[in-house]
């Protein structure tokens, strides 16, 4: 069963605390994204990879970092420095670069 | 100016009606175009994609593209309540990276 899988739906983090949100896909697409989405707002692109081992800042990549060590997976750390995490997380695929894009289910994180 | 320009409604029309949703964007050199749609609280859902200029069918929904006017929309005909929701517009232009909108709301009344 292909597709994308994001874990865990619900996150709870303290003030100070880095957490980290899983993505995993098998549907063998070299780009991977990490966008966030706020309440009654768009996605807002924090990181994207075209490939294995590289990857580029988005439009709001601060207080956060990823890593690209395998084509499946596609990890995001919410550090202590992002002031305001508390928000929708989505990751999504796509084949390649100009084609379509695929999401996850999303992770929702709440600052506690 | 923002990268996707899209009108944050909420566009209301009654059942059976034609939807209309408008998005521009301003980078010249984006080649792919997306309409999501997204229900509260759930992930995005891509529903059309286009690549080239005209008009693009798949069954109630058509995307229209015309990048001299940087401009994309999308038609729902015949909406039904099912189609309320929120409809995001995505361009991937130069830079690789896929820019959204920030979403129509659509709302279809009985």
């Amino acid at each position: 069963d292909g597709g994308i899988t994001q874990s865990p739906k619900y996150l709870f983090r303290k003030e100070g605390q880095n957490v980290t949100l899983s993505c995993e896909q098998n549907l063998n697409h070299d780009a991977m994204y990490w966008y966030r989405q706020d309440p009654g707002q768009g996605l807002r692109l924090i990181y994207y990879s075209q490939i294995v081992n590289d990857f580029q800042k988005g439009d709001i990549a601060e207080g956060y970092s990823v890593s690209r060590e395998k084509k499946e997976s596609f990890p995001l750390t919410v550090t202590s420095a992002q002031k305001n995490p508390t928000a929708f997380y989505l990751c999504a695929s796509s084949l390649g670069i100009n084609t379509e894009a695929f999401f996850g289910q999303g992770t929702r994180l709440t600052v506690v | 100016q923002k990268e996707v320009e899209q009108n944050s409604g909420p566009l209301s029309v009654p059942e059976g009606a034609i939807a209309s949703l408008n998005c521009t964007y301003s980078d010249r050199g984006s080649q792919s175009f997306f309409w999501y749609r997204q229900y509260s609280g759930k992930s995005p859902e891509l529903i059309m994609s286009i690549y080239s200029n005209g008009d693009k069918e798949d069954g109630r929904f058509t995307a229209q593209l015309n990048k001299a006017s940087q401009y994309v929309s999308l038609l729902i005909r015949d909406s039904q309540p099912s189609d309320s929701a929120t409809y995001l517009c995505a361009v991937d232009g130069t830079a690789s990276k896929l820019t959204f909108g920030t979403g129509t709301r659509l709302q279809v009344t009985l």
